[in-house]
């Protein structure tokens, strides 16, 4: 089976540019989230879609980051412009209706470096 | 406001001998926990979890302890094994609301030497 693919791996933009994440999460996962890690830190839920709804995006800054799932497999991140605090690693994951609660399966991030 | 806290950012255990990683948390709300593993440049993989039902579970060489009038879990890693080293993150969630949310510690940072 294979695992949550994203893409870019890396990515370095200057700050005010705008950047665009892609995951390809399990097939068959309804539940995927999209996470920031900052460097020293643990990871901290954006945004969580089941199938191309969204469930909660209560901690995503709205007024410049993005997020869809079209048909509900796909999944972009967007940010624009970008500051310097959004250097991080960008990671998608996804969850099965039948998998352990809370079992989440990553994808290997984004690390994305704003200068 | 840092609901999980892992407060050992790093752990060396020799090779054999048994790794114990704490976790606080203080949402009283948590009732489900578990434990990541995440090797450089990869994601996090999800180790072993346990319900508010219970104190302990455990897997194969994986153990987590949870007191929950202390709102504290371990996970105590017994023989503990090079591949072992990796970064173990502790994750709590609610099951009311977005049930799967998960909040995650800072992690901790295992090294087992030889």
């Amino acid at each position: 089976e294979a695992g949550v693919a994203q893409s870019p791996r890396y990515k370095i933009i200057e700050k005010r540019q705008s950047v665009a994440f892609w995951c390809n999460p399990i097939s068959g996962h309804a539940t995927l989230y999209w996470y920031q890690q900052i460097l020293g830190q643990g990871p901290k839920l954006l945004i969580q879609f089941q199938n191309n709804g969204v469930v909660d995006d209560s901690q995503l800054p709205k007024d410049r980051f993005s997020a869809e799932r079209l048909k509900g497999v796909d999944s972009t991140l967007k940010i624009q412009p970008a500051k310097l605090e959004d250097s991080a690693v960008y990671l998608c994951a996804s969850r099965s209706r039948t998998g352990l609660f809370g079992e989440q399966y990553f994808g290997p991030g984004t690390r994305l470096t704003v200068t | 406001d840092q609901q999980v806290k892992q407060n050992s950012p790093s752990l060396s255990v020799q090779e054999g001998r048994i790794s114990i990683l704490n976790c606080d948390y203080t949402n009283s709300m948590f009732d489900y926990f578990l434990w990541y593993k995440k090797y450089p440049a990869e994601g996090p993989t999800f180790l072993i979890s346990i319900s508010s039902i219970k104190d302990k579970n455990e897997d194969g060489r994986f153990t987590v302890f949870l007191n929950k009038s202390a709102k504290h879990l371990s996970l105590h890693i017994v023989p503990s094994q090079p591949g072992d080293s990796a970064v173990y993150f502790c994750a709590a969630s609610g099951r009311t609301g977005t049930a799967s949310k998960l909040t995650f510690g800072t992690g901790t940072r295992l090294q087992v030497t030889l």
